[in-house]
């Protein structure tokens, strides 16, 4: 199957700062989308990205879609403590009968105020 | 806004019993998915329905099934439960293949 390697895999943080996190894959995907989950909830949509390239934000968070349809990575900007959770990259092939998601292992953030 | 429903939110069962769970998707949207997210675990797809057909199939076990009704809600069932079939199991609703929005889960446990 697919696999997906997010990094790093867990992050302690001072509120206020800068976050960084990515995930590499070793397939090409056509849609790149980046969850958050608190613990015993649903997987939260934050970003969707669908060409190669792309950099979209949304608020304090900004992703980007890797030239090569491998990888993406995510910042969030000015931490705050409601940013706690799992973050996951999910990569979907968006072809016809094929849609499912394939998550990657997950990036825990720890925001200390 | 409406969001995709899951009921029941949490289940206890014994071994070798059945289990059914329940998804309402989002209003208009046409296409469900469920996953299976274990203990510290991210989640893993077991089967999708578009436009009440079956359109994908990932890591599902044979003791499970699933469908997907006129309405659009969908049902999950699982007999023969083992042990490890306890797991948080999450629906997802889309129009088409745009973007998947997930329901609160159920949690299943098997004794």
């Amino acid at each position: 199957g697919q696999q997906l390697n997010q990094s790093p895999q867990s992050m302690f943080i001072q509120e206020g700062e800068d976050v960084s996190m990515n995930c590499t894959s070793s397939s090409i995907f056509n849609t790149w989308l980046w969850y958050k989950q608190d613990p015993g909830e649903g997987p939260v949509l934050l970003i969707a990205l669908y060409k190669a390239g792309e950099l979209t934000s949304n608020g304090r968070l900004t992703a980007q879609f890797g030239i090569t349809r491998k990888d993406s990575f995510l910042n969030i900007s000015a931490s705050i403590p409601s940013d706690v959770g799992i973050y996951f990259c999910a990569g979907q092939l968006s072809q016809t009968g094929a849609n499912n998601l394939f998550f990657g292992t997950g990036t825990r953030l720890t925001v200390i105020p | 806004a409406a969001g995709v429903i899951q009921s029941p939110r949490h289940l206890i069962k014994e071994k070798r019993e059945t289990a059914t769970l329940k998804c309402y998707p989002i209003p208009r949207h046409d296409t469900v998915y469920w996953y299976q997210q274990g203990p510290g675990q991210d989640p893993q797809f077991l089967i999708s329905f578009y436009e009440k057909m079956q359109s994908d199939k990932g890591s599902i076990p044979d003791r499970f099934s699933a469908q997907q009704f006129s309405d659009y809600h969908s049902e999950l069932n699982m007999s023969s439960l083992e042990l490890g079939d306890s797991a948080l199991y999450f629906c997802a609703s889309s129009l088409g293949s745009d973007e998947q929005y997930f329901g609160p889960g159920t949690r299943l446990t098997v004794t």
